[in-house]
């Protein structure tokens, strides 16, 4: 059974103070690895896709890369408006279609 | 590009009553999903379709769950009869093909008392 894991589950940064999510998975042939971003009251909010072990992604303050077993969100200085819940999921080449997602990050930026 | 619509936003029903909810995916994409999110939880995968044939039901409770997605555009996803444990926001997200990242809609935010 494909499963994904993120940690922390909760984050508390100060403005400014760079940090990393991890989403660690299990399954059987990875076709992808998403990113989302989630916002309380509104659906996921598309990030990232990462396809092989070595890639990386940027946009803005957020940097996501992927190895064999995990993939990391790198996020620099952060602003308030960064606060949100991160979700990672991933695409298997086995089994069902359709995304396994983990139970997400929530990340608070305090001015 | 106008996004995936869903509607309604908002529904309270009482157990054993009906609900329908309706999505229509982004223009071009032949992949639609629904997920199911409980709070507090990542989305959980109910249904796909590939234009307008199911791909994955395998985790949809179908005494009770039921989709159809006529014409391979809109869609429609009904509980009959709900249960309190079916509280939660109903996803439908669209793709352009299997392999691509997926768009998600506002949802829907059910509530049985």
């Amino acid at each position: 059974e494909d499963q994904v894991t993120q940690s922390p589950e909760a984050l508390r940064l100060q403005e400014g103070e760079s940090s990393s999510l991890n989403c660690s998975y299990t399954v059987s042939g990875l076709r992808g690895l998403f990113w989302y971003r989630q916002d309380p009251g509104k659906g996921p909010e598309f990030l990232f896709t990462l396809y092989s072990a070595g890639e990386e992604k940027e946009k803005e303050r957020l940097k996501a890369t992927l190895t064999k077993k995990e993939s990391f969100l790198h996020i620099t200085a952060p602003k308030p408006e960064d606060s949100a819940t991160y979700l990672c999921a991933v695409l298997a080449g086995g089994g069902a279609d359709g995304l396994t997602f983990g139970k997400g990050t929530h990340l608070i930026i305090q001015p | 590009e106008a996004g995936v619509a869903q509607s309604p936003r908002y529904k309270i029903i009482e157990k054993r009553q009906s609900v329908a909810f309706w999505c229509n995916p982004i223009s071009g994409h032949a992949t639609l999903y629904w997920y199911q999110q409980i709070l507090g939880q990542g989305p959980k995968l109910l249904i796909q379709f590939q234009n307008n044939g199911v791909v994955d039901d395998s985790q949809l409770p179908k005494d009770r769950f039921s989709a159809e997605r006529l014409k391979g555009v809109d869609s429609t996803l009904k509980i009959q009869p709900a249960k309190l444990e079916d509280s939660a926001v109903y996803l439908c997200a669209s793709s352009y093909t299997r392999d691509r990242e997926a768009f998600f809609g506002q949802g829907t935010r059910l509530t049985v008392v």
